[in-house]
């Protein structure tokens, strides 16, 4: 069975831009949460996804948002980029909410 | 507010010694515990979760709700155990169980 992946693995942008991250779950888990891993906050909730809807959120500003499609492919969109979102980006795909949590290997963002 | 603490940055042992990850938790409710690691260039994965009382890799853990604390323990340290060990928190039945609340890692580091 393939593993979660995500795309781009790398990415760099300057303040300002906004940037799009995509995952792909593990084939068969509708749900995809999110979580932002930086030096000084470790890991961080971001939201999650189930069935196109999203169902929890964590504490981050509204320049993060995300989506998931009908085939629970998920995007996450951050806008207006500040240098604090330097960070690794990791999604995680599940079957529900309570089943564990597979990782991806996640996207390095670097914002200049 | 969930909250997971992790003491120690590093440990050291010597292959062969017994090994202890200390993880403290602090949530009012009912919590679901569990030990991530992550090998070196390798993604995130699930070592074992509390509700399971799996060994994994020799590896045990046992929920103390008194002391609230899910220490991991291990009797003889292997080189290949060397890895950053999270401990994490799902408040299960508050509606939240996809969000996990992640320690700040322990790297254990494996002496020969």
């Amino acid at each position: 069975k393939a593993g979660v992946t995500q795309t781009p693995r790398y990415l760099i942008k300057t303040r300002g831009q906004q940037v799009t991250l995509s995952c792909s779950p593990i084939s068969g888990h509708r749900s995809v949460s999110w979580y932002q891993q930086t030096p000084g906050q470790g890991l961080q909730f971001l939201f999650e996804y189930f069935s196109e809807t999203q169902r929890n959120k964590g504490n981050f500003p509204g320049r993060f948002s995300g989506r998931q499609f009908s085939n629970s492919r998920s995007e996450m969109n951050v806008s207006t980029l500040e240098l604090g979102d330097s960070a690794l980006y990791l999604c995680a795909s599940h079957r529900q909410s309570t089943d564990t949590q597979y990782f991806g290997p996640g996207t390095r963002l670097t914002v200049l | 507010a969930q909250r997971v603490t992790q003491p120690e940055k590093l440990l050291s042992v010597f292959k062969g010694a017994p090994v202890e990850l200390k993880c403290n938790y602090s949530y009012s409710g009912s919590p679901e515990l569990f030990w991530y690691v992550q090998y070196s260039r390798q993604r995130l994965q699930l070592l074992l979760r509390h509700i399971s009382r799996e060994s994994i890799k020799g590896f045990t853990a046992d929920l103390n709700k008194g002391e609230t604390s899910f220490h991991l323990k291990k009797p003889f340290a292997q080189e290949e155990d060397s890895a950053m060990y999270y401990c994490a928190l799902s408040a299960v039945g508050a509606g939240t169980a996809s969000k996990l609340t992640f320690g700040t890692g322990t790297r254990l580091q494996v002496m020969l």
